[in-house]
C-alpha cells in the first residue's frame, strides 16, 4: 500500500526561477495538507484542501506561493519567483476527512541559490 | 505565536533511561493531541495520540500523560533505545483538522 508520494525529492534552483512541487495523496483520503519545515520555524502549515477545495491558505507566506488540487489524486505547490529564503523541506500529508491521523510524505528538499 | 510550546529543544539519554518531553497549549478548542516521530530525511510519522478526556495512554514503551486543567501533556519513553533517537513533535488539532506542531525535541539515546 503506497503512502503519500512526493516529487521531486530534491530540487536545487536559482533565485527567480519557478518551482513546482508535486504530491499524490493516499488513495481514498479526502484531505491534503502542505507543510514547510525549517530549522528556524519548525513545521508550518501552508494550506490544506478538503475534497479538492482549498479550505485554509492563511499559512501561505505570500503571493509567490500557490497551490492547486485539480483532482483527488494530485496536488501541486508552486513558487514563482523563488527566493533563497524559500529553501526548506516541503511536506505533503493526507488524511481521511473526520479522522485525525495525518500521513506525511517523505518531503521535497528545496534549495534556492 | 506558537500554539503549542514544546521543551526541551534537545535531550540526551542513556540507553535504558526514561526520556520525557513536555508540551503546553492555551487553546481549549484543541481536542486531539498526537505525537510524531521524525527520522532524518523522512517525514513525521504518528507515534501515539490522546484525547483530552483521558489522562494517560500507553503503547508499549511510549506513554502520553495529559493534564487538562494545566493544559499540558508529555511523552515518556521508557527503556529508551538508540533506535529511538529522532526528533519528536507534539501537536494539537482542532475539529477543523488544523494541526499545530510544537517546535520539536531532538532525542539522542547513547548506547
Amino acid at each position: 500500500d503506497a503512502g503519500v508520494i512526493q516529487s521531486p525529492r530534491h530540487e536545487v534552483t536559482e533565485m527567480g526561477q519557478e518551482v513546482t512541487l508535486r504530491c499524490k495523496p493516499i488513495s481514498g483520503h479526502n484531505s491534503l495538507f502542505w507543510y514547510r519545515q525549517t530549522m528556524m520555524r519548525g513545521l508550518e502549515l501552508l494550506i490544506y484542501f478538503n475534497n479538492n477545495v482549498p479550505i485554509d491558505d492563511s499559512g501561505m507566506p505570500e503571493d509567490r506561493f500557490s497551490a492547486k488540487m485539480p483532482n483527488a489524486s494530485f496536488s501541486t505547490l508552486k513558487i514563482q519567483p523563488s527566493e533563497p529564503r524559500d529553501s526548506a523541506v516541503y511536506f505533503c500529508a493526507s488524511t481521511i476527512s473526520h479522522t485525525d491521523t495525518q500521513y506525511f510524505g517523505p518531503g521535497t528538499r528545496l534549495t534556492v541559490l | 505565536q506558537q500554539q503549542v510550546k514544546q521543551s526541551p529543544q534537545s535531550l540526551i539519554v542513556q540507553k535504558g533511561g526514561i526520556s520525557i518531553i513536555n508540551c503546553a497549549y492555551e487553546n481549549t478548542a484543541f481536542d486531539y493531541f498526537p505525537w510524531y516521530q521524525q527520522f532524518p530525511g523522512k517525514g513525521p510519522a504518528l507515534l501515539i495520540a490522546i484525547r483530552p478526556d483521558v489522562s494517560e495512554k500507553k503503547e508499549g514503551r511510549f506513554t502520553i500523560s495529559f493534564n487538562k486543567s494545566a493544559k499540558q501533556f508529555s511523552l515518556h519513553i521508557m527503556d529508551s533505545q538508540p533506535g529511538d533517537s529522532a526528533t519528536y513533535f507534539c501537536a494539537a488539532i482542532t475539529g477543523a483538522n488544523n494541526l499545530f506542531f510544537g517546535t520539536g525535541t531532538r532525542l539522542t539515546v547513547i548506547p
